[in-house]
């Protein structure tokens, strides 16, 4: 099976940078996907991992290392907009189909 | 605005009771996928569609059960439903049959069990 944690909540101020750590456990490793849920919305799609390395997407920028089963997602110049929850993912594909197996989310709190 | 919608937003019914959610996925999107999401919880991944056949499952309970119509949109039934079967349901989207990292969530249903 497969298993994800990370921080239930972080908080950082306005213009700051703060880091979502996220490790996982799994019995295959397709890669690493974050998404942002702002209170009770939809969850969007920020970013997506499958090799080791830095992937930047303006001020959002995610991290994978496959040997230490980690990710982080790097936000920087924090906003208030940016407060919202933030759930990795892994990707669990079968012959039947596939599914995202999502962590249980870090609340990030912006601070003015 | 991710292109898949959902119906109800808002539900509220009764314990025993039985509903159903329907959400239609992006154009041209041809897998659907059902999460439910608790109060302060993760999501949770239901069930799969892709084309009309189910393909992946999840801890969906047996009360609860699926389908994808011809036209792809898809269906949720709860039944005998329970106090704690409130929750926020999403479906989500994606083009392929499964492999793809990227869904795209729909403003979800929220059921609230009484």
């Amino acid at each position: 099976g497969q298993s994800l944690e990370q921080p239930s909540e972080v908080t950082a101020v306005e213009g700051a940078i703060v880091q979502i750590n996220c490790t996982y456990q799994t019995s295959g490793f397709y890669g690493l996907s974050w998404y942002q849920q702002h209170d009770g919305g939809a969850p969007t799609f920020l970013s997506y991992n499958a090799l080791d390395g830095l992937e930047e997407t303006g001020r959002f920028s995610s991290f994978l290392s496959r040997s230490d089963s980690y990710g982080y997602l790097l936000l920087q110049e924090l906003q208030m907009k940016d407060s919202a929850s933030y759930f990795c993912a892994v990707r669990e594909i079968g012959k039947q189909g596939g599914k995202l197996i999502f962590g249980q989310g870090t609340e990030l709190s912006v601070k003015p | 605005d991710s292109g898949v919608t959902q119906t109800p937003k808002h539900l509220i019914t009764a314990t025993g009771q039985r509903v159903t959610l329907r959400c239609s996925p992006r154009s041209g999107d041809l897998s659907v996928y059902w999460y439910q999401q608790s109060l302060d919880q993760g999501l949770q991944f239901l069930i799969q569609y892709y084309n009309g056949e189910e393909r992946a499952k999840g801890n969906i309970l047996e009360r609860f059960s699926a389908q994808q119509f011809p036209d792809l949109h898809s269906e949720l039934n709860l039944s005998s439903l329970e106090l704690g079967d409130s929750a926020l349901y999403f479906c989500a989207s994606s083009v392929d049959f499964g492999d793809s990292y990227e869904q795209y969530f729909g403003p979800g249903t929220r059921l609230t069990v009484t």
